[in-house]
């Protein structure tokens, strides 16, 4: 079965710009999260959607939005870009129903602001 | 008070000794616990869960719950120098929500 997938790997950004980052999570998978990781921060959740709606969302500006398609594959989108911006972004997968629902993390985006 | 707890280390251990990682949380509702894995510029990797008071074990991985304690460890035995990285700590409470520790860094030496 693929893992978790996203796109693009690598993005450089100036401040002020936006940016949209792409995750497609496992098959069968219909809960997508993304999180913030910086040295500084370690891994901050940013929001968590699941059959297209946004489920649980951290404390993070407004600036940060997402959406998940039909198909589960979701986006996440930053708005005017600021330095503070530059970290890697990770988007994880789980499934739902009964059981544990563990995450499992695609590959991230290292999004540098400049 | 932080959500989930590590120690930042690093914590060395020389190679084929048992490294002991441990975590604490503050939420008793807490339900689920999840130990990654992470190498340097990669993506968490799942190493293990718990959700039950005890012990888990797979592999040369332990996984050790006290939910009493709010506390919760990870025991890697005959540790190798590949099992380097940092290990985080993630715990799922109330909302569903996975809150991730501040990761430990482990570090095996020859």
């Amino acid at each position: 079965k693929a893992g978790v997938t996203q796109t693009p790997r690598y993005l450089i950004k100036t401040r002020g710009q936006q940016v949209t980052l792409s995750c497609s999570p496992i098959s069968g998978h219909r809960s997508v999260s993304w999180y913030q990781q910086t040295p500084g921060q370690g891994l901050q959740f940013l929001f968590e959607y699941f059959s297209e709606t946004q489920r649980n969302k951290g404390n993070f500006p407004g600036r940060f939005s997402g959406r998940q398609f039909s198909n589960s594959r979701s986006e996440m989108n930053v708005s005017t870009l600021e330095l503070g911006d530059s970290a890697l972004y990770l988007c994880a997968s789980s499934s739902t129903g009964t059981g544990i629902h563990e995450q499992y993390f695609g590959p991230g985006t290292r999004l540098t602001v400049t | 008070q932080k959500e989930v707890e590590q120690n930042s280390g690093p914590l060395s251990v020389p190679e084929g000794a048992i490294a002991s990682l441990n975590c604490t949380y503050s939420d008793r509702g807490s339900q689920s616990f999840f130990w990654y894995r992470q190498y340097s510029g990669k993506s968490p990797e799942l190493i293990m869960f718990i959700y039950s008071n005890g012990d888990k074990e797979d592999g040369r991985f332990t996984a050790q719950l006290n939910k009493a304690s709010q506390y919760v460890s990870l025991l890697i035995r005959d540790s190798q120098p590949s099992d380097s990285a940092t290990y985080l700590c993630a715990v799922r409470g109330g909302g569903n929500k996975l809150t991730f520790g501040t990761g430990t860094q482990l570090k095996v030496e020859l």
